[in-house]
């Protein structure tokens, strides 16, 4: 697709449920990235991928939180045992690599999730 | 730690009057710095960047950002703001030895016609 997609655009689950969040990025982009955006805390980084590998997976908030990527495409971000402060929009981003940092991200939509 | 701050949650400017949007960053070393704007139930959408060479950046829509080194600010500017320029806009800063973004906590712009 011409850009980053994201699905699904909402979910709303029970509290103690897993939910599982995928992000299709753009086509020939080494760089993947995840951040939740709550009311009030503007972007929270994740979890970023390179390829395959995670270098940098600092932001998930706690053990709950995992994410994997497979064949150097899609990711897909899964949160167990949800609990109601995991609510909030998740982004997903993707970039040409290799550039040092300076290569603009392209964001998806996003995946509402709110967690009763 | 590198972070960026947003001192203002809300920038309120008429129709066809200047606006600026600010934005204060700390790094250890050279910024990379960016702008972003997200619409209303949208995703966030690049505006414009600043890596090197000329401290004054163009972007997309109309809008500028100065980089000004001494005072480690990036504020985002445009002559003229129109209604539909209201949106929420965050400004980031590379993080660490990956190209990971730091991003502040957004300023909402409101354009009143």
């Amino acid at each position: 697709g011409a850009g980053v997609s994201q699905s699904p655009s909402n979910k709303v689950t029970e509290k103690g449920k897993d939910v599982e969040l995928r992000c299709d990025p753009i086509s020939g982009h080494t760089a993947l990235y995840w951040y939740r955006q709550s009311l009030g805390q503007g972007l929270e980084f994740l979890i970023y991928f390179q390829g395959n590998s995670a270098p940098d997976k600092s932001g998930l908030p706690s053990d709950r939180f995992s994410a994997e990527r497979t064949g150097g495409s899609v990711s897909t971000l899964t949160i167990q045992r949800t609990q109601q402060e995991d609510s909030a929009v998740y982004l997903c981003a993707s970039s040409l690599g290799g550039s040092g940092g300076g290569a603009p991200k392209f964001f998806g939509p996003g995946t509402r999730l709110t967690v009763l | 730690a590198q972070s960026v701050a947003q001192p203002e949650d809300q920038v309120n400017v008429a129709e066809g009057n200047p606006l600026t949007v600010k934005c204060t960053y700390s790094v250890s070393g050279n910024p990379y710095l960016f702008w972003y704007v997200q619409y209303p139930n949208r995703g966030l959408q690049f505006l414009l960047k600043y890596i090197t060479g000329d401290n004054l950046v163009k972007g997309s829509y109309g809008f500028e950002a100065e980089f000004n080194k001494s005072q480690t600010s990036f504020h985002l500017k445009k002559p003229s703001a129109l209604v539909s320029d209201s949106a929420l806009y965050f400004c980031a800063v590379r993080d660490g030895g990956y190209s990971t973004l730091t991003f502040g906590k957004g300023t909402m712009l409101l354009v009143s016609p």
